[in-house]
């Protein structure tokens, strides 16, 4: 089983910040990670897939990059709405797998 | 769009089987390439992949579940379904359907929390 661990648990910045959040995988995926954002008592939403590519609808403010092993998730200009837990996922083999999320929070 | 809505007991006995539905409206669960799943969240932690199931019969689990879990399709009602046998306090979790698409759960569910207790 691939083994998902992302960095920090938790972060807080202040609006117009940039915020990045890290996923390492413990083996290497190719570009099969993507990232999700879950808001409290919401469904998680699919942000970015395959390490970087938008999916749609998804603010330009969030982007991806990362292959391989390390992969990171931004978040150019950080607004109030995007306080929420953020997801990384692995496609590469079964069982898919999700790293322990990143709590983001709004100063 | 398509939808997706899961519906089922909200609590269930200890050694007893978990049974969850989930509806798809707005596209035909039939055809295409997608993978209807499964995935849970226990309470205050992260996500868990359950299983999925592809063109009506074919299902992957999870290793960890596989030996208590049936997931199957109802083309007749648009319909997958979850049934978990021999519960416990450790299966209490939001369970979510889900779309799984090339590679990512692209449509889920808003989730329906199940209780095991007695």
């Amino acid at each position: 089983e691939i083994v998902l661990t992302q960095s920090p648990d938790f972060q807080s910045g202040t609006p117009k910040e940039k915020v990045t959040i890290t996923c390492r995988a413990s083996q290497s995926i190719g570009s099969s990670l993507h990232w999700y954002q879950q808001k409290p008592d919401q469904s998680p939403k699919l942000l970015i897939k395959f390490a970087s590519q938008s999916f749609s609808g998804v603010p330009s403010r969030f982007s991806g990059s990362g292959y391989g092993t390390d992969f990171t998730l931004s978040i150019n200009s950080l607004e109030a709405e995007d306080a929420a837990t953020y997801y990384c996922h692995q496609s590469s083999s079964l069982p898919q797998t999700f790293g322990q999320g990143t709590k983001v929070e709004i100063k | 769009q398509v939808q997706l809505q899961e519906s089922g007991p909200g609590l269930v006995k200890p050694s007893q089987t978990l049974s969850l539905t989930c509806t798809v409206s707005g596209g035909s669960i039939s055809g295409g390439a997608y993978y209807w799943s499964w995935i849970r969240q226990h309470p205050g932690k992260g996500l868990e992949w359950i299983g999925y199931i592809y063109d009506s019969e074919n299902t992957y689990y999870s290793p960890s579940l596989k030996s208590r879990l049936t997931i199957s399709v109802d083309t007749s009602k648009n319909q997958f379904s979850l049934k978990l046998s021999s519960v416990t306090a450790a299966d209490t979790a939001v369970y979510y359907c889900g779309r799984y698409e090339g590679g990512v759960f692209d449509t889920w569910g808003q989730g329906t929390l199940v209780t095991v207790s007695s």
